[in-house]
């Protein structure tokens, strides 16, 4: 069975552009997470889907970080002019976690690293 | 606010000795606690989970206590070898949305 997957596994770009991040969640996960880890620190949670919406969206940091998983399966991270405060490794995970609650054991992707020059 | 605290500097011990992590939280009360394993250019991988109710959970060399009034968990490693060294991830869950991570504790096992 394959684990979650992100693409691209890097990713350079220039401040001020727009940049989309993928993940494949594993199948059947319902429950699908984006976090943000800089050097040094944990995770840094952005947003949490249940199914095909956003459950929970508080950890993005502003306007220019939307995400989207419109079949509850592959998500799209998307961020606009990026800036190089924005660089960092951006993680995915899913869970068979349900809305009611319960038991959250998560698998993680392999991450993307995120550049801005 | 909620604030999550792991050993900030590396834990070197020596092959076959125990290593002891600590996690402490403050203005949190969660549902379960977890701990994960990252080791570089990865995602981390979870290890273990403990509920509120439980004082300790082990999965083979792997031992986790859970104490709610101090709110603190500590992560063992029995006869840890070389391959365990990585960083250690502790993460309270609500049980309700997501997961909030420390900063981690690395482990450095020295043959």
């Amino acid at each position: 069975g394959a684990g979650v997957s992100q693409t691209p596994s890097n990713k350079v770009t220039e401040k001020g552009k727009y940049v989309e991040l993928r993940c494949d969640p594993i199948s059947g996960h319902t429950a699908l997470y984006w976090y943000r880890q800089s050097l040094g620190q944990g995770p840094e949670f952005l947003i949490y889907f249940q199914g095909t919406g956003a459950a929970d969206d508080s950890g993005l940091p502003n306007d220019r970080f939307f995400a989207v998983r419109p079949e509850g399966s592959v998500s799209t991270l998307k961020i606009q002019r990026t800036e190089r405060g924005d660089s960092a490794v951006y993680l995915c995970a899913s869970s068979l976690k349900l809305a009611g609650g319960g038991v959250n054991e998560q698998f993680f992707g392999p991450g993307t690293r995120l550049t801005v020059l | 606010s909620q604030k999550i605290e792991q050993n900030s500097e590396a834990l070197n011990i020596q092959e076959g000795k125990t290593a002891t992590l600590t996690c402490n939280y403050t203005n949190y009360s969660p549902a379960y606690l977890q701990w994960y394993r990252q080791d570089p250019g990865r995602g981390p991988v979870f290890l273990l989970l403990i509920r509120e109710n439980e004082k300790e959970k082990r999965k083979e060399r792997l031992k986790v206590t859970f104490d709610t009034t101090l709110k603190q968990s500590l992560f063992h490693i029995t006869a840890s070898q070389p391959a365990d060294s990585a960083t250690y991830l502790c993460a309270l869950d609500s049980g309700y949305s997501t997961l909030t991570f420390g900063k981690g504790t690395m482990l450095l096992v020295s043959p």
